[in-house]
């Protein structure tokens, strides 16, 4: 099984700071990799996928990038709607083994 | 406008069964593969099965292999997920959600399992 880590596991900042979340794989995945965004209460939101192609309708100021094991989700101006739990997700493997990491809750600081 | 709804969750004790739907509407259903994620309480995500788009595929967790079943009605726009052999830890909100290529771009609202005595 592919064991996907992220961090940090908490990230505090202030609205209109970049925030920077990681996302590693145990072994390489390629690009095989997408993002979530969830609020409390509520199904996740796909952000992006292929590693930096955002999906409909999210904003310009979410972006990803890297590729084999290493990966990051830059949020460039943070507004209020954007603290949450963000996750990462591979899509590597064939058989399906899809596996997330165990997010990163993004807070107000 | 896009929706998927999910219903069929509840209560059930240790051993029990529960068999959860998922309508989907606004979208060309039997054209896309569908999943079911679940998210334990104050926990992460888990992707827990899917299914082709003529039900002639199917993929699971090693977790719920045996027990749990997916299947889909391309004429009802619904999927299912039929759980047997329920476990204090199959205990979560689960969502159905479309699969675009390997990831998941529409999600329904979820539900919730409990299992308990």
């Amino acid at each position: 099984e592919i064991v996907m880590t992220q961090s940090p596991a908490t990230l505090s900042v202030s609205p209109g700071e970049r925030a920077t979340l990681s996302c590693r794989a145990s072994q390489s995945i390629r690009s095989d990799l997408a993002w979530y965004q969830q609020k409390p209460g509520q199904a996740p939101r796909l952000l992006i996928y292929a590693a930096s192609t955002r999906a409909t309708d999210i904003p310009a100021r979410f972006s990803g990038s890297g590729s084999g094991t290493e990966f990051t989700l830059t949020i460039s101006s943070l507004q209020s709607e954007d603290f949450a739990v963000y996750y990462c997700q591979q899509y590597n493997k064939w058989p399906p083994r899809y596996t997330f990491g165990q997010g990163t809750k993004l807070e107000i600081k | 406008e896009v929706q998927l709804v999910d219903s069929g969750g509840g209560l059930v004790q240790p051993g029990g069964s529960l068999r959860l739907s998922c309508v989907v509407s606004g979208l060309s259903f039997s054209s896309y593969w569908m999943t079911w994620v679940r998210q334990a309480p104050g926990k992460g995500l888990e992707w827990v099965a899917n299914i082709k788009q003529d039900g002639n595929e199917k993929w699971y967790v090693d977790s719920v292999k045996g027990r749990f079943t997916i299947s889909r009605d391309n004429a009802k726009n619904s999927v299912y997920l039929q759980m047997n052999s329920l476990r204090v830890e199959d205990t979560a909100v689960y969502y159905c959600a479309r699969q675009e290529w390997r990831y998941f771009d529409y999600w329904g609202q979820g539900t919730l399992v409990t299992v308990s005595s």
